[in-house]
């Protein structure tokens, strides 16, 4: 079984442009979750979503973010206008929804913003 | 979700287990305890979870006390390879899967 892929692994922005973050979880999970971790700190949840709806997103900023998981496809990460303090690890993590079922994470993906 | 509280950091020799505690003396009867680890900037890898019960697999060992209110993870043969940041993480179940919330974890 393959397991959670994000891509790109590493993607540089300048200000102002926009960044486009992509999850596929593992085969057969329907639950996603995005965390950041900016350096040198911890990970910090931003958002819960489960085919086509979002189920939890109070870890994520109010403005410039927003994350869809559409019926066919990868989740989808989305930052508007980036500044510098958006520089950060971004995982993408996959679960059954099964009572107990842990979650599995990516190797992330490492935003430079220029 | 109740909260946890792990040492900062641990050091273990080579070859030795490694045993890294972790209290949960909130911890409700619907509450599952997980550990993950972080190695450098990786994603974090889940190691092993329980609820009531101690659990092996091939990573590690799952202590829980009877009354739930800590635990111990036993890795049995540290390597260097095994130098991570290890979070101990509780979370219920409330018929939808909730978010884990990382704490700061103990360096090992």
């Amino acid at each position: 079984n393959a397991g959670v892929m994000q891509n790109p692994r590493h993607l540089v922005r300048r200000r102002g442009q926009e960044a486009r973050l992509r999850c596929s979880p593992m085969k057969g999970h329907s639950h996603v979750y995005w965390y950041r971790q900016l350096p040198e700190e911890g990970l910090k949840f931003m958002v819960y979503l489960q085919k086509e709806n979002i189920i939890d997103e109070s870890g994520m900023p109010k403005e410039r973010f927003s994350a869809e998981f559409p019926k066919e496809g990868p989740s989808i990460l989305r930052i508007q206008q980036v500044v510098r303090g958006d520089s950060a690890a971004y995982f993408c993590a996959s679960s059954s929804g099964q009572r107990g079922a842990p979650l599995h994470f990516g190797n992330g993906t490492r935003l430079t913003v220029t | 979700d109740a909260k946890t509280t792990q040492p900062p950091s641990m050091d273990c020799a080579e070859g030795r287990a490694a045993n890294l505690p972790c209290n949960h003396s909130t911890i409700s009867g619907n509450e599952y305890v997980y550990w993950y680890r972080q190695i450098h900037s990786q994603g974090p890898q889940y190691i092993i979870h329980g609820l009531k019960n101690n659990e092996t697999n091939e990573m590690a060992s799952l202590i829980i006390t009877e009354d739930r209110k800590s635990s111990t993870l036993i890795l049995p043969h540290a390597t260097l390879r095994d130098t991570a940041v290890y979070y101990c993480i509780v979370r219920g179940y409330t018929g939808t899967a909730s978010k884990l919330t990382f704490g700061t974890g103990t360096r090992l």
